[in-house]
């Protein structure tokens, strides 16, 4: 049972324009959510995170909105840069738990 | 370096054989988790410690899997007659847990991971 699902395996963007990456969740329970971000050889770096008494965070480029109604979050980079290019993952946290459950990843490509 | 470390960086081995992987958290973490990841999915939750006490594992984690944590430092993950099934990369994350809270938003920070191919 995936409780967490980046339904879009891959995206591909040009330099300075905006991507979008997409998260839906399943369980009611989570009420913590987090976008890590990979690159080749590497542990996941966390990149922003979002409690559920907020519909959106901001730092820098990146933006997290969340819709709970819709049990739906997504990361948004502005304007995006050739190094964002990396796998992002988007994780979430029962309430009062802590482990993480992540999505299967969506692969950005940022092309110059 | 201060960062979560792990040993070794990629593992070979033959079905059967056992071994062992070692994760050395940041300093001031109490809490250390294992995560693994195969080819394509995300990562996955085996276990997690407060200080040297394993406080949750998951159903992942069979018998032929352990792990500890001896004096609330590094902890180690030994997989027992290794199979096929568990090439993997095997990750490890610590966080803070301040005083007596049971839960917090600190973010895990990964180590590199230990990348098994069992042959």
């Amino acid at each position: 049972d995936q409780q967490v699902k980046q339904n879009s395996p891959s995206l591909s963007v040009q330099e300075g324009r905006i991507s979008i990456l997409n998260c839906d969740y399943t369980n009611s329970m989570f009420d913590y959510f987090l976008w890590y971000k990979k690159y080749p050889a590497e542990g996941p770096t966390f990149l922003i995170s979002i409690s559920s008494i907020k519909d959106k965070n901001e730092d820098g480029r990146f933006t997290v909105f969340l819709n709970k109604s819709a049990k739906h979050l997504s990361l948004h980079i502005v304007p995006s840069q050739p190094g964002d290019s990396a796998v992002y993952f988007c994780a979430a946290r029962k309430a009062a738990g802590n482990k993480l459950t992540f999505g299967g990843g969506t692969r950005v490509l940022v092309k110059p | 370096d201060t960062g979560v470390s792990q040993d070794p960086r990629h593992k070979i081995t033959k079905r059967g054989q056992n071994v062992t992987f070692r994760c050395d958290p940041i300093s001031e973490h109490n809490r250390l988790y294992w995560y693994r990841q195969t080819l394509g999915q995300g990562p996955e939750f085996l276990t997690y410690f407060q200080n040297e006490a394993q406080l949750e594992k998951s159903r992942l984690l069979s018998d032929r899997f352990s792990a500890e944590r001896p004096k609330g430092s590094f902890s180690t993950l030994e997989i027992q007659r290794t199979e096929q099934g568990d090439s993997a990369m095997y990750l490890c994350a610590s966080s803070f847990l301040p005083g007596q809270a049971f839960s917090s938003n600190s973010p895990l920070h990964f180590g590199n991971g230990t990348r098994l191919t069992v042959t």
